[in-house]
């Protein structure tokens, strides 16, 4: 069965200061993975996703994610951190076959210090 | 609507009521899903509309949990006899054609529901 992990439950960062949040999935396959955030009181917006191809991904705001198959892993990253990334993020990994739910890490909370 | 709409968006009730989540799901997309978000959980998978059929309902945590769709758009999941433990975000998410893989899932805002 696929499962995701975050091991970070809650990162604090300075404002311009450069962020990386960790994920690490299981499954026995090539799988398709998705970054999302959450923001207070809103719904999951998708920052970016990998299903093939380049490795490297670019997504919204700013982020990028780069899925490395050795080590299982899909850490997101951003340069330059702004107080408005303030957030929960959730990775998660899904399976090309009809019916299938994404399953989700618990979520990393970043808070940005000014 | 230009994206996934949920109403109530707060409801607070008392244990042993019954509750009405509604789900407008984007328009044209078959698939639809329902997750529970609770606190230091992350988000766990309900049920699966596939149009108005339900292939995949294994995440429903009991009987008291139940969910419809009806012309294979608006969906509703109701929850009997609630208890404290049902208190969390209950998110509703669409796709055009059912795969989690290929095709995104766009998630509506959420309905938190409390249970006193």
């Amino acid at each position: 069965a696929q499962s995701v992990t975050q091991p970070d439950i809650h990162i604090t960062v300075s404002e311009g200061a450069s962020l990386e949040l960790r994920c690490n999935y299981s499954y026995g396959a090539t799988p398709y993975l998705f970054w999302y955030v959450q923001s207070p009181g809103q719904g999951l917006q998708l920052l970016l996703k990998y299903f093939s191809g380049d490795t490297l991904v670019q997504g919204i705001k700013g982020f990028e994610a780069e899925f490395k198959r050795s080590q299982s892993s899909f850490n997101l990253r951003k340069p330059s951190v702004h107080w408005s990334d303030a957030a929960e993020y959730f990775c998660a990994v899904g399976v090309d076959q009809a019916g299938t739910a994404l399953i989700f890490g618990k979520g990393t909370t970043l808070s940005v210090s000014s | 609507g230009a994206g996934v709409s949920q109403s109530p968006s707060n409801k607070v009730t008392e244990k042993g009521k019954d509750v009405e989540l509604r789900c407008d799901p984007i328009s044209g997309h078959t698939a639809l899903y329902w997750y529970r978000q609770s606190l230091g959980q992350g988000l766990e998978f309900l049920i699966y509309f596939q149009g108005n059929s339900a292939p995949d309902k294994s995440g429903l945590p009991s009987d008291r949990f139940s969910a419809e769709r009806t012309g294979g758009s608006v969906s509703t999941l109701t929850i009997q006899r609630t208890q404290q433990e049902d208190s969390a975000v209950y998110l509703c998410a669409s796709n055009k054609r059912g795969g989690a893989g290929t095709d995104t899932q766009y998630f509506g805002p959420g309905t938190r529901l409390t249970v006193l």
